[in-house]
């Protein structure tokens, strides 16, 4: 069926740098991959998206990459910072109105100061 | 600029009793989204609208939830009668429609438990 899953539950990553949390999913008719970050205590916060078209896409201190081929989904942030801990969710959704947004599981990505 | 704002923040209550989590989305955004999130299941969406008009339910647990949007600045999410498995965090979220993005905006969650 349809899923949108994650590699690796948990990423500990030294403040300053680099880190790379992982997407698979398996829905090929998807149009738009979203990135969003959970804080404690908080809703799931947008940090960037990429159409199906693109293969990256790149904001402030982070970069979205797509490989279509394997259906694979990355979010790297770069020279991590204390306020980058957080559960990273990657999420799918297609387009032409549908507007349901399918989140996978979750990475949890500690900064170590 | 007020986000999406829930209430209650916290909600517990014994097995049994009604609960209705209310959310006022972004003023003038069109879409308005139910998600729950356990540790279990992690995000999933319950229902959404389009300007007020449930367009997808199929998310719903069961016949015990219901949602309403009476008008573009108010929705409700009510559980009756509420069961123990209803414990969850429950969020809103609202969108804009048109907007070139897969970009929801979420509230700080409704968490609720059922005793």
């Amino acid at each position: 069926g349809e899923s949108v899953g994650l590699h690796l539950p948990t990423l500990s990553v030294q403040e300053g740098d680099n880190s790379i949390i992982n997407c698979a999913y398996s829905n090929s008719a998807s149009d738009y991959f979203i990135w969003y970050k959970q804080e404690s205590g908080k809703g799931p916060q947008f940090i960037i998206d990429i159409r199906s078209n693109m293969d990256k896409r790149q904001g402030q201190r982070v970069t979205v990459l797509l490989n279509k081929t394997v259906k694979h989904l990355s979010l790297q942030i770069a020279a991590t910072q204390p306020g980058d801990s957080a559960v990273y969710f990657c999420a799918e959704k297609r387009d032409f109105g549908n507007e349901k947004l399918t989140f996978g599981t979750g990475t949890r990505l500690t900064i170590i100061p | 600029d007020a986000g999406v704002i829930q209430s209650p923040r916290h909600e517990v209550t014994e097995m049994g009793q009604e609960v209705t989590l209310r959310c006022k989305p972004i003023s003038g955004h069109d879409y308005l989204f139910w998600y729950r999130q356990t540790m279990m299941r992690g995000l999933e969406l319950l229902i959404y609208f389009n300007n007020n008009v449930p367009i997808d339910d199929s998310g719903m647990p069961e016949d015990r939830f219901s949602a309403k949007m009476p008008n573009a600045s108010f929705s409700t999410l009510k559980i009756q009668p509420s069961e123990p498995r209803d414990s969850a965090v429950y969020f809103c979220a609202s969108r804009l429609a048109g907007a070139n993005t897969g970009e929801l905006f979420f509230g700080e969650g409704s968490r609720l438990t059922v005793l």
